[in-house]
Formats: structure tokens, C-alpha cells, sequence
């Protein structure tokens, strides 16, 4: 298996332009989540999904954030209108919920950069 | 509600010298408990968790983890570092309302002295 692939790798863009962030999980399972990385803050849950469905969205820090997930193999988180300090690293993890505390695996990230 | 702490946001070690990651967490439910490693520029991955049963956990690469409840602690130690120790570690514990969530900690940056 390919693990969670995420798209792009690196983004750099201009305030106040959108910027949409893409993952693919592993095959078969059935949990995403979206987690933001800073030096600041740390680790940082923003959304989670569960069979395609949005559980917990409190982390998601602003209306500016949304996240998506269309089908079991992708997902999507958008920021409308970026601003500087969204500037992160921004992962995606997927896991399998069998009932039991399982592991997440965790894509490279997406290194953000606002300007 | 669960929290984690991690004591000591940087450690420096010798190369050949123990590790010890220090993590003590809050819960009051049975916890499962974890900790990931993050290389440079990587994402994180599981190095060993603890769910039921033994207590001294065995992960990759050679490191290790105790849990103890009296303590409510998961350190995690390594005999010998080596340089390619060299990372961010996370300790996290289930949140006890899903099985899926959990709770990581701040993290800790470790060095390796040559």
C-alpha cells in the first residue's frame, strides 16, 4: 500500500487566496483526520470523519476552514481566504475503527506558507 | 477530559547513552496510550501503544514503554541512542468518548550527541 498520500507537498501562496489541501487514505479505513502542525501551538486536531461522515469539526479554527470528504478514498480541506497565519503544516492521518484504539497513519503533510 | 504532558520539550542524550521521554497522562477510564515518532519533515508513525495486558510495551526500533497506573505514566526509554534517534516524540492517549480520537501531547525534541 501507497500509505495516505497528500497533495501538495508544499504550497505557497498570497493572502486571500483560496487554497484547497488533498488526501487519499489507505484503502479500507474508514476514519480520516486533519490535524495542523506549528511550532507555536503543536499538533492540532482541526476535523474528523468517520465513514465519509464529519464527526468532529471543533478544532476547525474559523469559518474561513471547511473540509470534505465526497467518497471513502478522498478528501479535501480548504482555506477561503488564506491568511498568514495559516501558514502550518497541515497532515492527514486515516485509521481503521474497529472498535478498538488503532493506530493512525499519517501522511507527509503539506507545507503552507501565506504570504 | 483527558490531557497529556510531557515533561521536558528538549532532551539532549550522548550517542550510546539511555533515553527516557517522560509522558504522564490524565483519564478517568483505562487508557490506551501511544507514542509516534515524527522525522524530520515526515509525518508522525506509531513507535508502540499500550492497550490491555502487559504493562512494558516493546515498540520499533528498539524502544520501550511502561505503563503505570499508580503513576499515571508511559515513559518511554531506549538503552542505547543512536543518531538516527534523532526526532519528535509524541505521546497521546485514546479520548475516552471515541475510539478513533486521541489526545497527543506536545511532543519532545530529541537530540543525539555524536
Amino acid at each position: 500500500d501507497a500509505g495516505v498520500i497528500q497533495s501538495p507537498r508544499h504550497e505557497v501562496t498570497e493572502m486571500g487566496q483560496e487554497v484547497t489541501l488533498r488526501c487519499k487514505p489507505i484503502s479500507g479505513h474508514n476514519s480520516l483526520f486533519w490535524y495542523r502542525q506549528t511550532m507555536m501551538r503543536g499538533l492540532e486536531l482541526l476535523i474528523y470523519f468517520n465513514n465519509n461522515v464529519p464527526i468532529d469539526d471543533s478544532g476547525m479554527p474559523e469559518d474561513r476552514f471547511s473540509a470534505k470528504m465526497p467518497n471513502a478514498s478522498f478528501s479535501t480541506l480548504k482555506i477561503q481566504p488564506s491568511e498568514p497565519r495559516d501558514s502550518a503544516v497541515y497532515f492527514c492521518a486515516s485509521s481503521l475503527d474497529s472498535g478498538r484504539a488503532n493506530e493512525q497513519f499519517f501522511g507527509p503533510g503539506t507545507r503552507l506558507t501565506v504570504l | 477530559a483527558q490531557s497529556v504532558t510531557q515533561l521536558g520539550s528538549h532532551v539532549s542524550v550522548s550517542e550510546g547513552a539511555l533515553v527516557l521521554l517522560r509522558c504522564n497522562y490524565s483519564s478517568s477510564v483505562p487508557p490506551y496510550l501511544f507514542w509516534y515518532v515524527q522525522y524530520p519533515n515526515q509525518g508522525l508513525q506509531l513507535l508502540l501503544k499500550y492497550t490491555t495486558g502487559a504493562t512494558l510495551v516493546k515498540g520499533i526500533n528498539g524502544f520501550e514503554a511502561e505503563f503505570k497506573k499508580s503513576e499515571t505514566s508511559f515513559h518511554l526509554t531506549k538503552p542505547s541512542a543512536h543518531m538516527s534517534d534523532a526526532a519528535e516524540y509524541f505521546c497521546a492517549v485514546r479520548k475516552e468518548t471515541s475510539y478513533d480520537k486521541v489526545i497527543f501531547g506536545p511532543g519532545t525534541s530529541l537530540s543525539v550527541i555524536p
